[in-house]
């Protein structure tokens, strides 16, 4: 079984700083790691995704997020937010191999201010 | 090319009614997933379709709750009769077959409210 836990359910921040939101995992088994956003009345949107190879993942909207196996961290940053980038993040795990569920965390609602 | 869609966008009911949810996924994708999110915690998986046949669905809640895809096409989740925990916003997301990297594409989900 996989747990997926963001620590921050929510973050405040001002446009055009740098922002970094959390995510560690737990698994028995190698998983796949996502980052998934949510604007404001819309469905889930990937950003990015980590299948192997490279620890440094670089998504749409200049965000990026760097996997450390030895932390169980998948988190996600951004070097300078802007204000269409308020919306709920959503990291998620599934196992390595095969089409199969997401495993979810509780989720981080970004909120960017002037 | 259209993106998974869900129909209704929000469903308003009574205790004990029934509600049917539908979800259009893309064409071609032979994967089909049902997700649930209460108010406030996680995206939390339900079941998950290889064409019509149920592969995993291991997250249904009750007996309630059940979940078709004839023909391999859309698919509708029906509870009946719903209770009051019931609500919340339900997602489709759907993804190619044989797909390994399981990149799953999203529907902007049904929010059903049971009074």
């Amino acid at each position: 079984a996989q747990s997926v836990t963001q620590l921050d359910s929510q973050v405040p921040v001002f446009e055009e700083a740098p922002v970094e939101l959390r995510c560690n995992y737990s698994s028995s088994v190698s998983v796949y790691l996502f980052w998934y956003v949510q604007y404001p009345n819309q469905g889930l949107q990937l950003l990015l995704k980590y299948l192997s190879g490279s620890t440094l993942v670089k998504g749409i909207n200049g965000f990026e997020a760097e996997f450390n196996k030895s932390q169980t961290s998948f988190h996600l940053r951004k070097p300078s937010v802007h204000i269409s980038d308020t919306a709920e993040y959503f990291c998620a795990v599934s196992p390595t191999g095969t089409a199969s569920k997401l495993t979810f965390g509780t989720g981080t609602r970004l909120q960017v201010t002037l | 090319e259209a993106g998974v869609t869900q129909f209704p966008s929000h469903s308003v009911i009574e205790k004990g009614q029934t509600v049917t949810l539908r979800c259009d996924p893309i064409s071609g994708h032979d994967n089909l997933y049902w997700y649930r999110r209460v108010m406030g915690k996680e995206i939390k998986f339900l079941l998950h379709f290889v064409k019509e046949s149920k592969q995993d669905e291991s997250g249904m809640p009750n007996n309630r709750f059940l979940a078709e895809r004839t023909g391999g096409t859309y698919s509708t989740l029906k509870v009946q009769p719903a209770e009051l925990e019931d609500s919340g916003v339900y997602f489709c997301a759907s993804s190619q077959p044989g797909t390994v990297n399981n990149e799953q594409f999203f529907g902007p989900g049904t929010r059903l409210t049971v009074l």
